[in-house]
């Protein structure tokens, strides 16, 4: 099961990019790595998922470099709304695999 | 419904008494899960149902713990003689199939807040 390491905190502003770095050094070849977005007192929601280079969405972008032993959720000017936790996920087609959250990162967007 | 529902939204209850919590996915989703999560903590994964399969309970903490999934949709996870670390919010997922690929995505309600008292 691959383990996922992310900071615990962020703080950005109104306007900024924000760039989350997940780190998951011991991915499978057919580990799959998605992102989940959770707001206070609401269930996670899916924002994206990639399997390698780049993938973009309305939402965010998710770079994942060639040795896909890292990711980066990346939010274009954040607003005070993207406060959350965000949450990297690495899993293949094993349910066992995809039903593994870690702690997440907070992010905070201060006006 | 447009999306997963669960009741109650809050919970109260006085250590040792038994606890239902329900769960509506969404219509023609096969895969039903159960999460738990503690304040300020991630998600820990209870139960999953897929199809009428029957179900992946690898993750219920005791004996306490149960779920059903009747017909395939509506889904109950009961807690029996609640202690106080059950306090939690308990959150409900579904997925069209189930399959188990991480492709495909989680749908959640807004989960269950459980206080023991």
């Amino acid at each position: 099961l691959a383990k996922t390491t992310q900071p615990i905190s962020m703080d950005s502003y109104e306007g900024q990019e924000v760039n989350i770095t997940c780190s998951h050094n011991n991915i499978a070849t057919n580990d799959y790595i998605t992102w989940y977005q959770q707001f206070p007192s609401q269930g996670p929601r899916f924002i994206i998922q990639g399997y390698k280079t780049k993938v973009t969405n309305e939402v965010a972008s998710l770079f994942i470099p060639a040795d896909r032993k890292s990711s980066t959720l990346s939010l274009p000017r954040v607003s005070l709304s993207d406060t959350a936790v965000y949450y990297c996920l690495v899993g293949d087609g094993n349910a066992g695999n995809m039903l593994t959250f870690g702690g997440g990162t907070r992010l905070m967007v201060k006006p | 419904g447009a999306g997963v529902s669960q009741s109650p939204s809050n919970k109260v209850t006085e250590k040792g008494k038994d606890v239902e919590l329900r769960c509506d996915p969404i219509s023609g989703h096969t895969a039903l899960y159960w999460y738990r999560q503690s304040l300020g903590q991630g998600l820990e994964f209870l139960i999953y149902f897929q199809g009428n399969s029957a179900p992946d309970k690898s993750g219920l903490p005791s004996d306490r713990f149960s779920a059903e999934r009747t017909g395939g949709s509506v889904s109950t996870l009961t807690i029996q003689r609640t202690q106080q670390e059950d306090s939690a919010v308990y959150l409900c997922a579904s997925s069209l199939v189930g399959s188990g690929a991480l492709q495909e995505t989680q749908y959640f309600g807004p989960g269950t807040r459980l206080l023991v008292l």
